[in-house]
């Protein structure tokens, strides 16, 4: 069975562009959910979608968002991009939602850096 | 504020030694904690995940410990091999009701040769 895909792997953007990246969950997979990873804050929880429906979301600005499509497929956008946004951005999907004990499976996450 | 420290930051070992790293909550109430183990460049991968009931939880040279009374958590890693060398991250999962995963800032090791 395949694992979580993620595209673009490496991303260069520049400052207040905007920028979706695509996450593709494990077959029959029905949460995803999407983390910052930066050296200074370490793994930080955006958002987390099942069946389509956005069932939680952490402490980020409006700028960033996301969707889930019906065959669990996910996308997650950054617009009006800043510095600060460089970062490793990972996705991860479970069978599961909420408070489950399902193993989260991370994908290898998109690197991107904004110039 | 809920949050979750993990310590050390970076602990060096020897090839066979034996180490705990250590993690800390204060998410209350909480639903469940894991460990995870990044190798640099690549998502985490889940080694454990323990309810609150529960009290110790074993992967092959992995076991990890939690007690929920005093909100700590402990990961001991036998036989340490090379490939042990990561980042190890202790992650908390609040309840029901908001279900949001904590994230420790984690610990590097290095197994050494």
């Amino acid at each position: 069975k395949a694992g979580v895909t993620q595209t673009p792997r490496y991303l260069i953007k520049t400052r207040g562009q905007q920028v979706t990246l695509s996450c593709s969950p494990i077959s029959g997979h029905r949460s995803v959910s999407w983390y910052q990873q930066t050296p200074g804050q370490g793994l930080q929880f955006l958002f987390e979608y099942f069946s389509e429906t956005q069932r939680n979301k952490g402490n980020f600005p409006g700028r960033f968002s996301g969707r889930q499509f019906s065959n669990s497929r996910s996308e997650m956008n950054v617009s009006t991009l800043e510095l600060g946004d460089s970062a490793l951005y990972l996705c991860a999907s479970s069978l599961a939602a909420g408070g489950s004990t399902d193993t989260q499976y991370f994908g290898p996450g998109t690197r991107l850096t904004v110039l | 504020k809920n949050q979750v420290e993990q310590s050390p930051q970076s602990l060096i070992i020897l090839e066979g030694k034996n180490c705990t790293l250590q993690c800390n909550y204060t998410v209350s109430p909480f639903s469940n904690l894991r460990w995870y183990k990044q190798d640099t460049g690549r998502g985490p991968v889940s080694l454990t995940i323990m309810t609150f009931s529960e009290n110790t939880k074993s992967n092959g040279r992995y076991t990890a410990t939690l007690d929920a009374d005093t909100k700590q958590s402990s990961l001991h890693i036998t036989a340490s091999q090379l490939s042990d060398s990561a980042s190890y991250i202790c992650v908390v999962r609040e309840s029901y009701n908001t279900d949001k995963l904590i994230f420790g800032t984690g610990t590097r090791l290095q197994v050494f040769p």
